[in-house]
């Protein structure tokens, strides 16, 4: 089953903040991010592993909460190169660190001037 | 370095048809795999090499999907008689190991199925 993305879009200007949610029904033992730029190949940004674990990369920060089996993308002071779509994903088998993940249906972020 | 590559990078067939995608990945990267992604959707696991076996094919839709990495290093995924159904982008990527290691994708080959 796959992890539920919230919002399905938002639209930044420059400089502004927004924070991106994924939820799962099931266990988490780890919440993978990507982001997508339209015709291009997903991108990798980072993998949270434990409960708590909070990770950066750039501006762009992500938490995870264990218990209630969500994870958050942080966007801090927007950049135009932010825009794309952001994925969640999630061990296919719930409880593990399974290599397979399913993915949410994407968080499109629009940062403008 | 050079990143993983798959061609075509767009490939147009009638239904029926017999079609094969190839995929390069990153030079010593032991874990390959197949995902689709379809219009506003995330990429759906397909199939995961590690090494030259197919460790987990589970994902394969039906018995029409096949994949191969014969050497260990590219793969092909083959589709046969294909279905309008099956257009979608194929994300090919790769990984240094298996659990937990950053997926490195392709461009993808966008298929559609006329």
């Amino acid at each position: 089953q796959q992890p539920v993305q919230s919002p399905q879009a938002v639209i930044l200007r420059e400089g502004e903040d927004a924070v991106i949610n994924c939820s799962s029904s099931k266990a988490l033992y780890s919440v993978h991010w990507y982001r997508q730029k339209h015709g291009e190949a997903p991108v990798f940004l980072m993998i949270l592993l434990k409960g708590g674990e909070q990770k950066g990369h750039d501006k762009i920060s992500a938490s995870f909460n264990e218990k209630k089996q969500q994870s958050s993308l942080y966007l801090t002071a927007s950049q135009l190169s932010y825009s794309g779509t952001y994925f969640c994903g999630t061990p296919v088998v719930p409880g593990t660190n399974d290599y397979k993940l399913s993915f949410g249906a994407g968080t499109t972020v629009t940062v403008r001037a | 370095g050079a990143g993983v590559s798959q061609t075509p990078s767009n490939k147009v067939t009638e239904k029926g048809k017999y079609v094969e995608l190839r995929c390069d990945p990153i030079s010593g990267h032991t874990a390959l795999y197949w995902y689709r992604q379809s219009l506003g959707q995330g990429p759906e696991f397909l199939i995961y090499f590690q090494g030259t076996g197919a460790a987990d094919d589970s994902g394969l839709p039906n018995d029409r999907f096949f994949a191969v990495r014969p050497e260990g290093s590219v793969s092909t995924l083959k589709i046969q008689r294909t279905e309008r159904g099956d257009s979608a982008v194929y994300l090919c990527a790769s990984s240094s190991t298996g659990n937990n290691s950053p997926l490195h994708f392709g461009n993808g080959t966008r298929l559609t199925v006329t």
